[in-house]
C-alpha cells in the first residue's frame, strides 16, 4: 500500500526540540522529493520545508528557517524533520507529503499527519 | 514569496447546487497551480493538478479554468461528499505557498 505514516509528535515547552520521521513505503521514495506541512487548529495550510529526492536541497519558510532541519534517508525511506527552538505559534499537525521529481510539485500523497503541541 | 487569495472564504450551499471558488496569485505562476480538499479530521487530498488535470478517481462534476494569475474550481452538482474545505496551492516556486482555504458547508 502506497503511504507515509508520521511519528514524533508530542507536547514540548516553549524552546524546546523535538523530531519528526516519516516512513514511507509502496513508492520509490528517493525518486521524490518530499515536503512538510503544518496545520495549526482551526487554520490553513502552511508548507514549512522541502527536500530534493537526493537530499542535496532543501528549502524552508522565512517562519522555520535556521531553527528547522529537513532531512531524509533515502535507505530507510525515511523524512525527518528536526524542530528547534519550538513556539507556541508552532503548535499544529505536521504532514508530510510527497511531491513530484522537484520540491516545486504538487503534493500527490500525505500523511495522516502528527501533532506538535508547544506549551508550558 | 508569490501571495495566493481565495474566495470567498466560506459558502453555503445545497445539494445539487453549482459552485464556484476563484484563486488568484499576485504573480503569474502560468499553470502551476493545483487544488486539495480537505475534510474534518483528516489529511488534505489532491484533486486537480496542473491548474487542470484531475487526480486519479477524481469525478468529473469537478472542472478547472485559469491561468497565469486568475484560477477557479468549480463543483457542478454538489454532492453530499463534497462537503469540505478546499485549498489552492502555487507549485511555481517556492516556498509553496497555499490560499487561505474555501469551505463549503451545507445549506
Amino acid at each position: 500500500e502506497v503511504q507515509l505514516l508520521e511519528s514524533g509528535g508530542g507536547l514540548v515547552q516553549p524552546g524546546g526540540s523535538l523530531r519528526l520521521s516519516c516512513e514511507a513505503s509502496g513508492f520509490t521514495f528517493s525518486s521524490y522529493a518530499m515536503s512538510w506541512v503544518r496545520q495549526a487548529p482551526g487554520k490553513g495550510l502552511e508548507w514549512v520545508s522541502g527536500i530534493a529526492s537526493s537530499g542535496g536541497t532543501t528549502y524552508y519558510s522565512d517562519s522555520v528557517k535556521g531553527r528547522f532541519t529537513i532531512s531524509r534517508d533515502n535507505s530507510k525511506n525515511t523524512l525527518y524533520l528536526q524542530m528547534n527552538s519550538l513556539r507556541a505559534e508552532e503548535t499544529a499537525v505536521y504532514y508530510c507529503a510527497k511531491g513530484g521529481g522537484i520540491i516545486a510539485a504538487e503534493l500527490n500523497l500525505w500523511g495522516q499527519g502528527t501533532l506538535v503541541t508547544v506549551s508550558s | 514569496d508569490i501571495q495566493m487569495t481565495q474566495s470567498p472564504s466560506s459558502l453555503s450551499a445545497s445539494v445539487g447546487d453549482r459552485v464556484t471558488i476563484t484563486c488568484r496569485a499576485s504573480q503569474s505562476i502560468s499553470s502551476y497551480l493545483n487544488w486539495y480538499q480537505q475534510k474534518p479530521g483528516k489529511a488534505p487530498k489532491l484533486l486537480i493538478y496542473a491548474a487542470s488535470t484531475l487526480q486519479s478517481g477524481v469525478p468529473s462534476r469537478f472542472s478547472v479554468s485559469g491561468s497565469g494569475t486568475d484560477f477557479a474550481l468549480t463543483i457542478t452538482t454538489l454532492q453530499p461528499e463534497d462537503f469540505a474545505t478546499y485549498y489552492c496551492q502555487q507549485s511555481y516556486s517556492t516556498p509553496l505557498t497555499f490560499g487561505q482555504g474555501t469551505k463549503v458547508e451545507i445549506k
